[in-house]
């Protein structure tokens, strides 16, 4: 069974340029998450989904980053400007309600 | 909010030893997971805990909750080179059985 996929492992770009992430769950996994990890640092949630419904979106910085998971399956996170700060590997999980989270590989975002 | 603390930080352990990793939280936890992380990979899922004095084992790898849910240790008994790696505590709050609060890690080195 294939894992949690996510697009592409590694981007860079110039500070103020928008970059978008894609997640695809593992087949049947109706939860998926967004985390962002910082270097020496434990993942932390920026969103979660029940479905296509965000279910919890309290850590999401929504001036800059917004997420969508139209149909209840793929998910995209896009930041529009980035920022020097935002530089950190962003990962996506999937799991079945209140279950184990299974994570993907992750994006490495630089902004220069 | 939820805390949680690992020791230790980092770990260098001559292969074949055993060794032990803490995870500390400073409220009573609904469930906790270990996690393991390779540089620039996604989390893998090793172990999820409930129960006050649960213990559970993988392999080398085992894990323990204890009585009153605030503390968890992971054991590997006679370590090896694929064992090195981060290793992460994460807890769930009984607000949000999905919401996963991680520790910052504890990243094992293993000497051959």
């Amino acid at each position: 069974e294939a894992g949690v996929v996510q697009s592409p492992r590694y981007k860079i770009i110039e500070k103020k340029q928008p970059v978008a992430f894609w997640c695809n769950p593992i087949s049947g996994h109706n939860t998926l998450y967004w985390y962002l990890q910082n270097l020496g640092q434990g993942p932390e949630l920026l969103i979660r989904y029940e479905n296509e419904e965000a279910v919890d979106d309290s850590q999401l910085p929504k001036d800059r980053f917004s997420a969508e998971r139209l149909k209840g399956v793929d998910s995209t996170l896009k930041i529009q400007p980035a920022e020097l700060g935002d530089s950190a590997v962003y990962l996506c999980a999937s799991s079945l309600k209140d279950h184990e989270q299974y994570f993907g590989p992750g994006t490495r975002l630089t902004v220069t | 909010s939820q805390e949680l603390e690992q020791s230790p930080q980092s770990l260098i352990v001559q292969e074949g030893k055993n060794l032990t990793i803490n995870c500390t939280s400073s409220k009573t936890l609904y469930g906790l997971y270990w996690y393991k992380q390779k540089y620039g990979e996604g989390l893998i899922f090793l172990m999820m805990l409930q129960k006050g004095g649960e213990e559970k084992s993988h392999e080398k790898i085992t894990a323990k909750l204890d009585e009153k849910k605030q503390q968890s240790s992971l054991h590997i008994t006679a370590s090896q080179p694929s064992h090195a790696g981060t290793y992460l505590c994460g807890a769930t709050p009984y607000s949000s059985a999905s919401k996963i609060i991680f520790g910052s890690g504890t990243r094992l080195s293993i000497r051959p």
